[in-house]
């Protein structure tokens, strides 16, 4: 199974809304509604922003939201915080019983 | 609270095997949840390892399902993953997860241990 490919590095101003995409296969992104989203900051254990797409582990500011449209799911944060510069994985649930995360996205605050 | 704590050398050399354990509290491995491994190069993105569940089933990342078993001791409330034959390319921070599955919803890591460097080196 390949990894699932988002943008190397997104960026933004306080305030403004960035999205991250994760492109995956019939077999993982596109088979169920069972994509979640990870926040990393360095030398943290990574953290679940977002759950089945589009749900939000409770204690998860609400500017963070999830869809996904085909192979491909997506990560918005509305309203960025200096607090949101980190790395963000997406990972997928697949057809065989295996997961799968993506390849990573640096998101920075300007 | 669930806290998941990893432990096990952080030195291996070459050829030989890596074998890591993470100590659960605050939920038990018996209940509804499956019990992962992840792994993270340095500098590298995440890395699936496999999971496990009370029952005994395993699922395992097909590039490493040759290498990799995972196990679990219900009585110390603790699972474990042995690496076989390591290399250099198996240096990684190694994190153990709870896979949530209950609730209504499943398939995310919602509780993960800090994580334990292990470095393959002669």
């Amino acid at each position: 199974q390949s990894a699932l490919t988002q943008p190397p590095s997104v960026s933004g101003s306080p305030g403004q809304s960035v999205t991250i995409s994760c492109t995956g296969t019939s077999s993982d992104v596109g088979s169920y509604n069972r994509v979640s989203w990870y926040q990393q900051s360095p030398g943290t254990a990574p953290k679940v922003m977002i759950y089945e797409v589009t749900n939000r582990p409770s204690g998860v500011p609400d500017r963070f939201s999830g869809s996904k449209s085909g192979n491909t799911a997506s990560l918005t944060i509305s309203g960025l915080q200096a607090e949101d510069e980190a790395d963000y994985y997406c990972s997928s649930h697949t057809s065989s019983s295996t997961y799968v995360f993506g390849t990573g996205t640096k998101v920075t605050v300007l | 609270q669930v806290q998941l704590q990893e432990s096990g050398p952080g030195l291996a050399k070459p050829s030989e095997t890596l074998s890591l354990t993470c100590a659960v509290s605050g939920d038990s491995i018996s209940s509804t949840n499956w019990w992962s491994w992840v792994r993270q190069s340095p500098g590298k993105g995440l890395e699936w390892i496999g999971e496990i569940y009370h029952a005994g089933s395993t699922n395992y990342n097909p590039s490493l399902k040759s290498r990799v078993t995972i196990l679990m001791d219900k009585s110390k409330n603790q699972f474990s993953v042995s690496l076989r034959s390591v290399t250099a390319a198996d240096t990684a921070l190694y994190y153990c997860a709870r896979t949530h599955c209950g609730g209504g919803s499943c398939f995310y890591f919602d509780r993960w241990g800090q994580g334990t460097l292990v470095t393959v080196s002669p």
